[in-house]
């Protein structure tokens, strides 16, 4: 089957950086993206890769292993306005439906 | 600013109501998904729409349909709503099929719906 795993949940202190792995399974890949969503929120684009390596937007980033079936967000420099869900996604195929991963609470602390 | 909008933020309906949900977007966008979301469980697929007229059952089709008349509008409809249809609704819209896939989607605000 398809599917994507995080971690359900978290915790970094403000200031610090954080990593959140995202490791898929599926038949066919097109490419990893990363939304966040806060708490009654809609999920907002963060970042794609379509290919090997990382991918820098300010104080995110994105990184893509495709031979590991691997990839991760990482936030530098938290700040409390970061605490949200994280979700991973990997474009399905040529339709471009998207496979979502369950999503990574996180949680910063001062 | 809004790009895509849906009618209602919270809904209560009653079980074996006819619900609709609507949304609308203003981005000229070809693809539109009707998601729903639950605690655990991520983003779910109930259908998509690639153009005017066009639907594809997603992963939880059962109980829903839906319409697209108009490029900008696609409707979820509940056919007749049940207790475990409670959840948060998503809609969300992306460029045409072929686009460059870091483009991503853009979602709407979501729609809490309480079937009681």
């Amino acid at each position: 089957g398809q599917s994507l795993e995080q971690p359900s949940e978290v915790t970094a202190v403000e200031g610090a950086i954080v990593q959140i792995n995202c490791t898929y399974q599926t038949s066919g890949f097109y490419g990893l993206s990363w939304y966040q969503q806060h708490d009654g929120g809609a999920p907002t684009f963060l970042s794609y890769n379509g290919l090997d390596g990382l991918e820098e937007t300010g104080r995110f980033s994105s990184f893509l292993s495709r031979s590991d079936s691997y990839g991760y967000l990482l936030l530098q420099e938290l700040q409390m306005k970061d605490s949200a869900s994280y979700f991973c996604a990997v474009r399905r195929g040529s339709n471009y439906q998207l496979i979502w991963g369950a999503g990574t609470k996180l949680i910063i602390k001062p | 600013d809004v790009k895509v909008t849906q009618s209602s933020r919270y809904l209560v309906k009653r079980t074996g109501e006819k619900v609709f949900l609507e949304c609308v977007q203003d981005m000229d966008h070809e693809n539109m998904f009707w998601y729903r979301q639950d605690p655990g469980l991520g983003l779910r697929l109930i259908y998509f729409s690639y153009d005017v007229k066009m639907k594809e059952k997603g992963d939880i089709p059962e109980g829903y349909s839906v319409s697209r008349e108009k490029k900008e509008r696609f409707s979820l409809i509940l056919e007749s709503a049940s207790t475990n249809q409670t959840s948060m609704y998503l809609c969300a819209s992306s460029l045409f099929q072929g686009a460059p896939a870091g483009y991503g989607y853009t979602f709407g605000s979501g729609t809490r719906l309480t079937v009681v």
